[in-house]
């Protein structure tokens, strides 16, 4: 039962244009939805979290949106940079701990 | 200020051997998860502890695998008699509270077995 899940396994994105992944969800008891950044051989690395409460979050580049009714959430990068190349993964928090979806790797083409 | 810190970062096992996983948190962070990754999937939740508890131990294999998070000294992943299946990425992450949402994940021990 995957209750988190990313449908697109890669992106290939212009530099300097908007990148969108995208995030469902079937389980709707969650406090947060967090997206992390992993880059190959580390760990992932916090980006940004919205809680349940809102539709939107947004820091520098980043900007989250969180549409309950669909059970859907996307990030936003605009605008894309090479450094933004790497795996992406959603996750949910409940019950004190993280659920992950399967991730997206991003490309950003120069 | 150190991070998460894990260690070895490749543990090569042969079948049917043991493999010792270890984890040192994030100095003052006394709640530890660990996740495993297998090749072309997600981070898997395999167990929660706080120091000398274990919280949630839902995603954990049944038989073989154990873990701890003793009062003094890193967080143990253990997995006796491993098999060609364990070999993955195993992530572990600390935390301040058990409230905190933003996690901090070490860099991972790959672990392959032969």
């Amino acid at each position: 039962d995957q209750q988190v899940k990313q449908n697109s396994p890669s992106l290939s994105v212009q530099e300097g244009r908007i990148s969108i992944l995208n995030c469902d969800y079937t389980n709707s008891m969650f406090d947060y939805f967090l997206w992390y950044k992993k880059y190959p051989a580390e760990g992932p690395t916090f980006l940004i979290s919205i809680s349940s409460i809102k539709d939107k979050n947004e820091d520098g580049r980043f900007t989250v949106f969180l549409n309950k009714s669909a059970k859907h959430l996307s990030l936003h990068i605009v605008p894309s940079q090479p450094g933004d190349s790497a795996v992406y993964f959603c996750a949910k928090f409940g019950n004190e701990k993280l659920t992950f979806g399967t991730g997206t790797r991003l490309t950003i083409i120069p | 200020n150190a991070g998460v810190m894990q260690n070895p970062r490749h543990l090569v096992r042969r079948r049917g051997q043991e493999a010792r996983l270890r984890c040192s948190p994030v100095k003052g962070h006394s709640h530890v998860y660990w996740y495993r990754q297998l090749p072309e999937e997600g981070l898997k939740f395999m167990v929660y502890l706080q120091k000398e508890n274990i919280i949630d131990e839902s995603g954990m294999p049944k038989e073989r695998f154990s873990a701890e998070f003793p009062k003094e000294g890193p967080s143990i992943l253990r997995i006796q008699q491993v098999v060609r299946g364990d070999s993955a990425a195993y992530f572990c992450a600390s935390s301040k509270d058990r409230k905190d949402t933003e996690a901090f994940f070490g860099q991972g021990t790959r672990l392959t077995v032969v």
